[in-house]
C-alpha cells in the first residue's frame, strides 16, 4: 500500500505557483520522498526528491517539513503543459524489493489558462 | 541516448491469444521494472528483474503471466491465454547498475483484448 496521502485534485492559473501538498507520517529515517508525474496516456516521468534538506531542479522545488511528516512540491510558474497526475512516493533507493515505487492515486492537477 | 524503448506501442489480440510485450531499457542499465494501468485506474506494481534474475513478483498475477530479462535482449512480459481483462497500459522502467536513485519510463504498450 502506499505510504502517502494526497488530496485528489487541485487546480492553479497558469503563470502561478503550484503547490502541491504531500503527507507521509509514517516515513521511515532510511526513506526518500520522491515525486513523479504522468502526463495523459504516457509513462511517468521524474521530477525530484529528497530525504531532508529542500530540493531545487529545473522542474520544480521540493520542500520538506523537519520532522519529515510532510512535503510539498512547487511548480514556480505553471504552464498548461503542467497538467498531469503527480504522484508523491516514499521509498528507498537500492537493489531490494523494498526499493520498487508503490503508486497510489496522486493529485490530478489541472492548469488553467 | 535513447530513452526506455517499449515495443509494440499498441497490440491487439483476441482472447486466448499470446501477447509478448518488450523493453529495451536505457543504455547501460541492468534493472527493469514492469507496471500495469487499467483503464481509469493507477499504476499497479507487477515485476523487478535484475539481469537473468527475478527480484520481485509479487505484483504478478499467479497464473499466465510471466517475465524474464536474459543477459542479452530486452525484458519480456509474457501473458498467455489474454482475456478481455488483460486490456491495460503496460509500462516499464529501468534504472542503472550503479544505482537506482531514479526510475526512466517507456511510453509503455497498449494491450487491448478483443
Amino acid at each position: 500500500d502506499a505510504k502517502t496521502t494526497q488530496p485528489t485534485s487541485m487546480d492553479c492559473a497558469e503563470g502561478r505557483a503550484a503547490n502541491l501538498p504531500c503527507n507521509h507520517s509514517t516515513i521511515s529515517g532510511n526513506e526518500y520522498v520522491y515525486w513523479y508525474r504522468q502526463i495523459h496516456s504516457q509513462g511517468p516521468q521524474y521530477i525530484i526528491h529528497g530525504l531532508k534538506n529542500n530540493e531545487t531542479n529545473e522542474m520544480a522545488s521540493l520542500i520538506i517539513t523537519e520532522d519529515r511528516k510532510s512535503s510539498t512540491l512547487i511548480l514556480p510558474h505553471a504552464t498548461l503543459r503542467d497538467t498531469a497526475v503527480y504522484y508523491c512516493i516514499v521509498r528507498v533507493p537500492g537493489y531490494s524489493s523494498a526499493s520498487k515505487i508503490i503508486f497510489g492515486s496522486g493529485t490530478r492537477l489541472s492548469i488553467r489558462p | 541516448n535513447a530513452g526506455v524503448m517499449q515495443n509494440p506501442r499498441h497490440l491487439v489480440r483476441r482472447r486466448g491469444q499470446e501477447a509478448r510485450l518488450r523493453c529495451s531499457p536505457m543504455k547501460g542499465h541492468s534493472h527493469v521494472y514492469w507496471y500495469r494501468q487499467l483503464p481509469e485506474e493507477g499504476l499497479k506494481f507487477m515485476v523487478y528483474l535484475q539481469k537473468e534474475n527475478i527480484i520481485d513478483e509479487s505484483g504478478m498475477p499467479k497464473e499466465r503471466f510471466s517475465a524474464e530479462f536474459p543477459k542479452e535482449g530486452p525484458s519480456i512480459l509474457r501473458i498467455q491465454q489474454v482475456v478481455r481483462g488483460d486490456s491495460a497500459a503496460y509500462f516499464c522502467a529501468s534504472s542503472p547498475e550503479t544505482t537506482n536513485e531514479k526510475l526512466f519510463f517507456g511510453s509503455g504498450t497498449q494491450l487491448s483484448v478483443l
